[in-house]
């Protein structure tokens, strides 16, 4: 399968900071790349569609101008989590989509456990 | 919309012996893709398995099948010849064609293998 990076695996920040969070596709160009939300013991919750070359398109509820999501080339994207807050904290993974494959599975990173104190 | 649920929040399973995860999945779409991902506790979300809707055979990868129903709307992942390394969350996704392509995500189930 296809490898998805992200980087960084841990952050630990002090509230009001901004965090960013970088997603790479190593052996695939992506398009089209996803983050999620996981909170302790629950299901994973989109958050927004990364296109490449335009902007990206948010979920319901998810606070565009707090988390920006910037998707520069085919292998990057980016989340920033602008001015931090304890309520931030939470498990933030994305996936690219492989568009080599006929079922186009998405494949994810190993996720970016965030701590804002 | 598409739902997707799985009943079980936890299950076990002796070392060396066959499992099924239960999935159901509610679209009104035609077309569909499903999915299942293995979360270790390290949080990796790990492909398993695909099954298209217009698939007539249930899909195979090595000890992981999908027994796919599709006028039962279920899903169901069968592990077998379970090993220790099979404890973790199982979540099932489903997909529809078209469109943005993003999963919608079960609940998810514990799967504990004792040895």
């Amino acid at each position: 399968g296809a490898v998805v990076s992200q980087h960084p695996s841990w952050v630990i920040c002090k509230s009001g900071t901004s965090v960013k969070i970088e997603c790479r596709s190593l052996d695939f160009q992506a398009t089209t790349m996803f983050w999620y939300r996981q909170f302790p013991k629950q299901s994973l919750m989109l958050m927004a569609t990364s296109n490449e070359g335009s902007k990206a398109t948010y979920e319901q509820g998810v606070e565009k101008d707090k988390f920006l999501i910037n998707h520069a080339s085919l292998t990057l994207s980016t989340l920033t989590v602008t001015s931090a807050h304890p309520e931030d904290s939470s498990f933030y993974i994305c996936s690219a989509r492989d568009g080599r494959e006929i079922q186009e599975t998405q494949y994810f990173g190993p996720g970016t456990r965030l701590l804002v104190l | 919309a598409q739902k997707i649920t799985q009943t079980q929040p936890g299950m076990f399973v002796q070392e060396k012996e066959a499992v099924t995860l239960d999935c159901t999945y509610d679209t009104s779409d035609q077309s569909y893709g499903l999915f299942w991902y293995k979360q270790p506790s390290s949080g990796e979300m790990i492909f398993l398995i695909y099954q298209g809707s217009y698939d007539e055979q249930n899909a195979t990868e090595g000890r992981y099948s999908l027994n796919f129903q599709k006028a039962r709307k279920s899903a169901n992942l069968v592990i077998s010849a379970s090993q220790l390394g099979d404890s973790a969350m199982y979540f099932c996704a489903m997909r529809a064609e078209g469109g943005a392509n993003n999963l919608f995500f079960g609940t998810g189930t514990r799967l504990t293998v004792i040895p």
